[in-house]
């Protein structure tokens, strides 16, 4: 089977600095992205990790390693507008299918 | 700027019936999916299709079946809607294989009574 682990809630302040892991069981691994989901609007694409190490984009970094079948999202200098849902996903089945985990809500506080 | 249009935002069936739900994508992207969102749950893929006339099934494909006739339009099909099928259903797009990024609609909330 396939599955995918995220913390279901984190809570952090404005202007530090919060990580969302995620480890996961599948099978032909092929890459973990993010998303985020604002409350009633539809997932946008934060980055994708095909290979072990850091992507940055702006305050966002994700990091992968696949050997120990994990990875986290760094976001840094929260803002307020940060609340939202996270999502990690495993891309699998020849770079087609794309499983998602439950989702990890993030409250950030002032 | 990608878009992914459903047709209904919000809509009201009753058990037994016949429901379709609409998805139309504007940038000729090749794989479109379905998923539908529960809380707690994530988001749980039903179908998918890379070509047009080609489908597989997602993680959870019972008591549903889908149609991709053109390139930008994939449809899901729920033959007899059932209470358990109430919940968010989203449809994505994206390009080719690899990591090309899913792109989302809004989103249909879909209510069996």
């Amino acid at each position: 089977g396939q599955s995918l682990e995220q913390p279901s809630e984190v809570t952090a302040v404005e202007g530090a600095i919060v990580q969302i892991n995620c480890t996961y069981q599948t099978s032909g691994f092929y890459g973990l992205s993010w998303y985020q989901q604002h409350d009633g609007g539809a997932p946008t694409f934060l980055s994708y990790n095909a290979l072990d190490g850091l992507e940055e984009t702006g305050r966002f970094s994700s990091f992968l390693s696949r050997s120990d079948s994990y990875g986290y999202l760094l976001l840094q200098e929260l803002q307020m507008k940060d609340s939202a849902s996270y999502f990690c996903a495993v891309l699998n089945t020849g770079g087609f299918k794309t499983i998602f985990g439950a989702g990890t809500r993030l409250f950030v506080k002032a | 700027d990608v878009k992914v249009t459903q047709s209904s935002r919000y809509l009201v069936k009753r058990t037994g019936e016949k429901v379709f739900l609409e998805c139309v994508q504007d940038m000729d992207h090749e794989n479109m999916f379905w998923y539908r969102q529960d809380p707690g749950l994530g988001l749980r893929l039903i179908y998918f299709s890379y070509d047009v006339k080609m489908k597989e099934k997602g993680d959870i494909p019972e008591g549903y079946s889908v149609s991709r006739e053109k390139k930008e339009r994939f449809s899901l099909i729920l033959e007899s809607a059932s209470t358990n099928q109430t919940s968010m259903y989203l449809c994505a797009s994206s390009r080719g294989q690899g990591n090309s990024p899913l792109h989302f609609g809004n989103g249909t909330r879909l209510t069996v009574t």
